[in-house]
């Protein structure tokens, strides 16, 4: 079974900055898709950025980056310039892309906050 | 419909009682997800549908729990006796399968059992 391990439950950062969030997951899967997912405090789940398993170029969507690392089972997110309205919940999640084990698997999430 | 929607958004009820959950899935997406949240915590998983295929009901945390999608589309979860460690907000997730493979979520239903 997989499983996604996000190791900092919270983190703060000052507006403008920069700030990484860890993700883990351990897999036997070859081919499978990799997610950050965005809760901010009104509940609704927002994709943030996605990364294929095959692609070795990381992800990147406007402030967001991601720093893939295949062999290590690593997926880190990246925000830059960081803006209040990033302050949410943030989930790494795993999905496998092919054969029949086919469940998106979420890790416990990170709080972050966007001081001013 | 344009996004996925659950209902009711807010629901409480008396410990014992029995809920039903909705949720419309976005028209043509084939995997339907339940997962649960409890109070600044991470997301449970509940139980999964794809297609016609038998659902992956491997998430639920008792006998109490159980849910159905009629004609591949919408999905009750039902919650019978209501305890109060049921108190949760319970959200749902659709997908076009491995096509376009990222989930979209409801906004969810805050459960509260009294």
């Amino acid at each position: 079974a997989q499983t996604v391990t996000q190791s900092q439950p919270e983190m703060s950062v000052q507006e403008a900055e920069t700030v990484t969030l860890s993700c883990t997951y351990d897999t036997s899967e070859s081919n499978y898709y990799l997610f950050w997912y965005k809760q901010p405090p009104s509940r609704q789940m927002i994709l943030v950025i996605r990364q294929e398993a095959y692609k070795q170029q990381n992800a990147t969507e406007n402030r967001f980056s991601v720093n893939f690392q295949k062999a290590a089972k690593s997926f880190s997110l990246k925000i830059s310039d960081s803006q209040l309205g990033d302050t949410a919940m943030y989930f790494c999640a795993f999905l496998n892309s092919g054969g029949s084990n086919y469940k998106l698997t979420f890790g416990k999430g990170t709080l972050l906050t966007v001081n001013p | 419909g344009a996004g996925v929607s659950q209902s009711p958004s807010n629901k409480v009820t008396e410990k014992g009682k029995d809920v039903e959950l909705r949720c419309d899935p976005i028209s043509g997406h084939t995997a339907l997800y339940w997962y649960r949240q409890s109070l600044g915590q991470g997301l449970e998983f509940l139980i999964y549908f794809q297609g016609n295929s038998a659902p992956d009901k491997s998430g639920l945390p008792s006998d109490r729990f159980s849910a159905e999608r009629t004609g591949g589309s919408v999905s009750t979860l039902t919650i019978q006796r209501t305890q109060q460690e049921d108190s949760a907000v319970y959200l749902c997730a659709t997908n076009y399968d491995r096509v376009i493979p990222e989930a979209f979520f409801g906004q969810g239903t805050r459960l509260t059992v009294v």
